[in-house]
């Protein structure tokens, strides 16, 4: 089935230092998203591309789409306390979405 | 405006037992969507309604039953619950592909199902 690998699983970070995680899939897809989940709660979307090579920034967050479109990258500048929970990229085909396995991140203050 | 709601947050039950789990939105969203979510495995998709009336079975659906009960309500019920099926189920919405807009999911909270 259709699904994207995403690493590192787990990620503990002094607060300060940077951090990413990568989404790959083996086949070409026609759009990829974010998603954050807190530490007990739901997941929240930050950011959709389309493009190749597409490039999104949000304050400390930089969202990569590859030039084949079959990976897709989240670098935090600076890692916050607040930046503490699980990443996912997702994407849609049709009406269906599916999840990457996610990137946990631990931020030690 | 509560966004997607899901009832109950958390529920214990026995091998065998029936339950439903129940979701219902409020931004006439047109697809809706069941996910359950296990450590190491990301989030899973049980079943869709892609528009009211339709529904479609996911990566994995055995085990469970879903309704589309209008356009607002998606209810996801375990006939017959195993410990397997112990998870935190999400449920899910968007306006629908075809729909112009970024076409992203809404969750609710969460439900949180144990199995013993």
């Amino acid at each position: 089935g259709q699904q994207v690998m995403q690493i590192p699983q787990y990620q503990h970070v002094q607060e300060g230092e940077d951090f990413t995680t990568y989404c790959n899939s083996s086949t070409t897809l026609s759009n990829i998203q974010w998603y954050k989940q807190r530490p007990g709660g739901h997941p929240v979307f930050l950011i959709q591309l389309v493009k190749s090579g597409e490039v999104k920034k949000q304050k400390r967050l930089t969202f990569q789409f590859g030039e084949a479109k079959k990976n897709s990258s989240l670098h935090i500048t600076a890692t916050q306390t607040t930046d503490v929970g699980t990443y996912f990229c997702a994407f849609r085909t049709g009406n269906q979405f599916y999840f990457g396995t996610g990137t946990s991140l631990t931020v030690i203050p | 405006n509560a966004g997607v709601t899901q009832t109950p947050k958390f529920q214990v039950l026995k091998t065998g037992q029936s339950m439903t789990l129940q979701c219902a939105q409020d931004m006439n969203h047109n697809s809706m969507y069941w996910y359950r979510q296990d450590p190491g495995m990301g989030l899973r998709l049980i079943y869709y309604s892609a528009s009211e009336g339709t529904t479609d079975k996911g990566e994995v659906p055995n085990g469970y039953n879903v309704s589309r009960l209008n356009k607002r309500e998606f209810s996801l019920r375990l006939e017959s619950a195993a410990p397997s099926q112990t998870s935190v189920y999400f449920c899910a919405s968007t306006e629908g592909a075809g729909i112009s807009g970024a076409n992203v999911l809404t969750f609710g909270a969460g439900s949180r199902l144990t199995v013993l």
